[in-house]
């Protein structure tokens, strides 16, 4: 697998629920960030988590971090339509250094 | 304050022709990256540049594929004799370079090769 696989491919979820993700990368990184994509769209950058920290929240986010595991989740509450969009995590090894992706998360919010 | 500019935001080109795609970083930003995204895909590394150099690029294909930041202007990926192969959307991201981690994306240009 490559690094910072997501998991799942795709969620289908109706408007109120949960959406939660997961990603896995292989090699030590510095952080790891998380960002959106709406369907034919630039990139949104998310939250960003670094490699001492296990845990952050931005508004309806929530993203965790394992490091142990080479893992992270991305959960999005009480999600809404507007929330429908591919998630993609990336893996970074320094400031100043390349973003490593991962084949994201297409996520369908049903009203 | 602005965001990364790319232009244009389509492009059509025949095969064997010529592709130029530019980025105007966040205003302060010196660093540019250049990212390539095929259909359904994540996307993948092409090259990383700072004014005047570039840092790495080793996602870049070694032939066809060029990429420049001068000292004034927009960085430039300059794509020749395209190949139907070469249609995707690419985007450029920047970064202060002062030690952030977190890099800023375009809107993407959509690369189409007839």
């Amino acid at each position: 697998s490559q690094q910072g696989e997501e998991d799942p491919q795709a969620l289908s979820i109706q408007e109120g629920e949960n959406a939660t993700m997961n990603c896995s990368y292989k090699t030590s990184i510095n952080n790891l960030q998380w960002y959106r994509q709406n369907s034919g769209r630039g990139l949104v950058h998310l939250i960003l988590i670094r490699s001492n920290e296990r845990e952050k929240h931005s508004g309806r986010l929530r993203v965790t971090l394992d490091t142990s595991k080479k893992s992270s989740s991305l959960l999005i509450t009480a999600s809404r339509a507007a929330d429908t969009a591919s998630y993609f995590c990336a893996t970074g090894k320094a400031a100043g250094n390349k973003l490593t992706f991962g084949g994201g998360t297409r996520v369908l919010v049903k009203p | 304050n602005a965001g990364v500019m790319q232009n244009p935001r389509h492009l059509v080109r025949r095969r064997g022709q010529e592709a130029r795609l530019r980025c105007s970083p966040m205003k302060g930003h010196s660093h540019v990256y250049w990212y390539r995204q095929l259909p359904e895909e994540g996307l993948k590394f092409m090259v990383y540049l700072q004014k005047e150099n570039i840092i790495d690029e080793s996602g870049m294909p070694k032939e066809r594929f060029s990429a420049e930041f001068p000292k004034e202007g927009p960085s430039i990926l300059r794509i020749q004799q395209v190949v139907r192969g070469d249609s995707a959307a690419y985007f450029c991201a920047s970064q202060t370079g002062q030690g952030e981690e977190t890099q800023y994306f375009g809107p993407g240009t959509r690369l189409l090769v007839l």
